[in-house]
């Protein structure tokens, strides 16, 4: 199993500019989830997903889409890029649906906002 | 939205020495989690803990979900170089068809020879 990945590693974006961070999981985990972890804060709850065609909102969801068309990918899309998104993003996901059990983290995707 | 109150904020250790830490929050949690994290890794779960008062132990880590279900306390005893890394807590609240957690502001850990 190669378990949780994410891609890219790294992006630089401008201000503006939309892209899709990439996530899959290859365990058959139906609870997919987004956070963002910026300096000195915890991980904070963008969106997540309990299933394939079931999303819904975290923490901090304003300036993030998500979709789940299938139980392996869960993309998280950046409409118009904003500096306050300038953040590093784990995937993380869990058997249960209800997240209840352990959550397992992706290596992150390091994003830069001009 | 609400953090955990996470403390101490970094830690400076020597080798073999014992570490505690803890986290603090105004709202009941059902589950706590400790995790570390490498860098340019995403976190790792060290322990779960799942009833109040509940003390839990993963090789040299301890782990202790607070009587009161408001906090949390993980101890590693006899620290190595590998253990150096953030560590976090995180607390579960299960909500609806979904639970949530929400995560601590972390302990950065760093041990000398």
């Amino acid at each position: 199993n190669a378990g949780v990945t994410q891609t890219p590693k790294f992006q630089v974006l401008k201000t503006g500019q939309s892209m899709t961070l990439q996530c899959a999981q290859d365990m058959n985990h139906e609870y997919m989830s987004w956070y963002r972890q910026d300096p000195g804060m915890g991980l904070r709850l963008i969106h997540y997903s309990v299933g394939a065609g079931i999303t819904d909102q975290g923490e901090v969801p304003n300036g993030y889409n998500v979709s789940r068309s299938t139980t392996e990918d869960f993309p998280l899309r950046l409409l118009s890029a904003a500096p306050s998104q300038t953040s590093v993003y784990f995937c993380a996901s869990s058997y249960s649906p209800s997240g209840a059990d352990t959550q397992y983290f992706g290596p992150g995707t390091r994003l830069t906002v001009l | 939205g609400q953090q955990l109150n996470q403390s101490p904020q970094s830690m400076f250790i020597q080798e073999g020495e014992d570490v505690s830490m803890n986290c603090t929050s105004s709202s009941i949690f059902n589950t706590w989690l400790w995790y570390k994290q490498d860098p340019g890794e995403g976190p790792v779960l060290l322990i779960a803990l799942y009833k109040a008062g509940e003390l839990t132990s993963n090789g040299r880590l301890t782990a202790q979900f607070g009587i009161t279900r408001k906090d949390s306390f993980l101890n590693i005893s006899a620290s190595i170089p590998s253990d150096v890394g953030i560590y976090f807590c995180a607390g579960r609240r299960n909500t609806g068809t979904a639970s949530k957690l929400t995560f601590g502001t972390g302990t950065r850990l760093q041990v000398t020879l």
